[in-house]
């Protein structure tokens, strides 16, 4: 079956030190996955997809296809970092995401 | 543009009642899904619409339903309401018919006692 898998609930840091968020999937075919980010009562938005392999906010991702894995890293966490973050993969031809549990990322100054 | 808007932001229902959400895509985009949001289920897919068309439905019960018109607004039904669909309610907004960038709305914050 089809899943995303964020094996860590929550995930604490303190300032300037590195941050990698975990994501594992499965899925038969080609995913396109993507990181969402929520932070405080504001509303889930798109923080990076793998096809574009930029960089935002310092956050950076590679699909890994033999792990099948596409963990979020960022070398120095800021305290706005702080938020839920989502790993999630779209379903072609299904017209959905599939997110994982979500990693709480707490960063402390 | 404007964002993604759910109305009403907040409900409280009681169990049996029936409930109808609202959900106004951005301008121009044509494709609607929504998604419940719980603490121990996370986010799960509910429905999609194009084009006042259902082209894929979550693994829900029938009590939930859903629909889209001609202007790309959309809404969601809960019938026969239970304690369990207690649950943020998201509505997310695309521009393509296969487009996996999507705006999500606030939410609707639906509690049922």
């Amino acid at each position: 079956a089809q899943r995303v898998t964020q094996p860590e609930k929550l995930l604490s840091v303190f300032k300037g030190a590195p941050v990698e968020l975990k994501c594992n999937y499965s899925y038969s075919g080609s995913p396109e996955l993507f990181w969402y980010v929520q932070y405080s009562r504001q509303r889930l938005q798109l923080l990076l997809r793998h096809i574009s392999r930029e960089s935002i906010k310092g956050f950076t991702a590679d699909l890994n296809k033999g792990e099948t894995s596409f963990h979020l890293k960022k070398p120095f966490a800021q305290e706005e970092d702080s938020a839920m973050y989502y790993c999630a993969f779209w379903m072609d031809s299904s017209y959905k995401l599939i997110f994982g549990s979500g990693t709480r990322l707490l960063v402390r100054p | 543009k404007a964002g993604v808007t759910q109305t009403p932001r907040y409900l409280i229902k009681t169990r049996g009642q029936q409930v109808t959400l609202s959900c106004s895509p951005i301008s121009g985009h044509r494709s609607v899904s929504w998604y419940q949001q719980t603490p121990g289920q996370g986010l799960q897919f509910l429905f999609e619409y194009f084009s006042e068309t259902q082209r894929n439905k979550g693994n829900f019960p029938g009590r939930f339903s859903g629909r889209q018109f001609s202007n790309s607004r959309s809404e969601m039904n809960v019938s026969t309401l239970e304690l369990g669909d207690s649950a943020l309610y998201l509505c997310a907004s695309s521009f393509h018919s296969d487009s996996y960038e999507q705006y999500f709305g606030p939410g609707t914050r639906l509690t049922v006692t």
